[in-house]
């Protein structure tokens, strides 16, 4: 059965800290992971990843891929508390659908 | 250029009743998929719609349906609805890219049944 799992759950730190989410899955026919970030709305696009070992980067956060070992990481630094939210993995494995972790609810504390 | 719009926003209804649900996926999207959100099953894909067909369905019962008209709007119906379909219905707008596909949800519709 396809599966995306994240840790951890629910992390809490403060402000300034850089925090690493994980995001591992079992699919298959991969195609690409993607990273949303869900606050209080509807879950907004952060990034897609198709290929190892590329970083991709927007501000102060960045993701990376290891189509080998199955995860990915999300890592936000110097973080701040706009960035309290909850942070979700979905896998892409071809068939327009998308196969979403739990997430991962952060917590910035000033 | 407009993003996902999905109408009611909130909706109460009782168990029995039927709803419909309304989704405009951002010009030029084809595809519109729908996501069942829940605090116990996290998001859960319902199905998705290509070009008025049904490409791709989740593990919903049947009383889960849908359509997609030719101008990419979509709707969903959930009939003889129960207690446990109250969550947040999100919308989905897919934008192709070579190297894959990219969801652009809309705000969902938050629906209570009591």
């Amino acid at each position: 059965e396809d599966k995306v799992v994240q840790s951890p759950l629910s992390l809490v730190v403060h402000e300034g800290d850089t925090v690493t989410l994980n995001c591992s899955y079992e699919v298959t026919n991969f195609r690409s992971l993607l990273w949303y970030k869900q606050e209080k709305k509807a879950p907004t696009f952060l990034f897609m990843l198709t290929s190892s070992g590329i970083e991709k980067k927007s501000g102060r956060l960045s993701s990376i891929l290891d189509k080998k070992e199955l995860f990915s990481i999300l890592n936000i630094t110097a973080t701040q508390t706009g960035d309290s939210a909850v942070y979700l993995c979905a896998v892409n494995w071809g068939a327009q659908k998308l196969v979403f972790g739990q997430g991962t609810r952060l917590t910035i504390n000033p | 250029k407009a993003g996902v719009t999905q109408t009611p926003r909130y909706l109460i209804k009782t168990r029995g009743q039927q709803v419909t649900l309304s989704c405009s996926p951002i010009s030029g999207h084809r595809s519109v998929s729908w996501y069942q959100q829940t605090p116990g099953q996290g998001l859960q894909f319902l199905f998705e719609y290509f070009s008025e067909t049904q490409r791709n369905k989740g593990n919903f019962p049947g009383r889960f349906s849908g359509r997609q008209f030719s101008n990419s709007r979509s709707e969903m119906n959930v009939s003889t609805l129960e207690l446990g379909d109250s969550a947040l219905y999100l919308c989905a707008s897919t934008m192709r890219q070579p190297v894959g596909e990219t969801q652009y949800f809309g705000p969902g519709t938050r629906l209570l049944v009591l």
